[in-house]
């Protein structure tokens, strides 16, 4: 079946300072792939999505590069600031493989971040 | 636009009650999902639906759990009996009619067994 796999975390950063998150992915079809970010006490929101391989996404000074060949979509922002600090999940909805929708997601297990002023 | 409603936000149960947990999607969306994400571990699917049919439950336990998505109303995630092992926190997403939208998140219910 499909899985995403995540960084072990926590991961704390000063500010300013470089952020990569690294995510793999096994799937059975061609899955798009998001990045998820949840802050303290909220839901879930999109942070940034890309649908097919070389696609980049980018939010919010966050990026990540959807790479086919490495089955990867790493998360990195040139420059963290305090209010980064959440949780961030890797996530694949694979239409291809009978998914119904992109409302059907597989999530990596979360990474904390934490960034210190 | 109000963003999806979920209530209550903390539900304490002890052995052997129900649960209902109730979700109420963005307005104009049609697609509810739910997952649930036990401690130190990632969110895990569990059923999608949409009004008055459930489309996959491919991830719901096949006992004492059920979901449905009324005509009218919110969408009611139901868990009988329940076990210390089902504390958790219990997520709804509600998408658009079209099939490749992004799905919106509530806050979550947080459910907790004793």
């Amino acid at each position: 079946g499909d899985s995403v796999t995540q960084m072990e975390g926590p991961v704390t950063l000063s500010e300013e300072a470089f952020l990569t998150i690294n995510c793999t992915y096994t799937a059975t079809g061609y899955p798009s792939l998001f990045w998820y970010v949840q802050y303290p006490g909220e839901g879930l929101q999109l942070l940034l999505k890309a649908t097919k391989a070389d696609d980049k996404g980018s939010n919010k000074g966050f990026e990540a590069t959807y790479r086919k060949e490495t089955t990867s979509f790493h998360l990195e922002k040139g420059s963290v600031q305090v209010s980064d600090s959440a949780v961030y999940f890797c996530a694949l909805s694979d239409l291809g493989a009978g998914g119904t929708s992109y409302g059907k997601l597989t999530f990596g297990q979360g990474t904390i971040l934490t960034v210190h002023p | 636009n109000a963003g999806v409603m979920q209530n209550p936000r903390h539900l304490v149960r002890r052995r052997g009650q129900e649960a209902r947990l109730r979700c109420s999607p963005m307005k104009g969306h049609s697609h509810v999902y739910w997952y649930r994400q036990l401690p130190e571990e990632g969110l895990k699917f569990m059923v999608y639906l949409q009004k008055e049919n459930i489309i996959d439950e491919s991830g719901m336990p096949k006992e004492r759990f059920s979901a449905e998505f009324p005509k009218e109303g919110p969408s009611i995630l139901r868990i009988q009996q329940v076990v210390r092992g089902d504390s958790a926190a219990y997520f709804c997403a509600s998408s658009a009619l079209q099939m490749n939208t992004e799905a919106f998140f509530g806050q979550g219910t947080r459910l907790t067994v004793v």
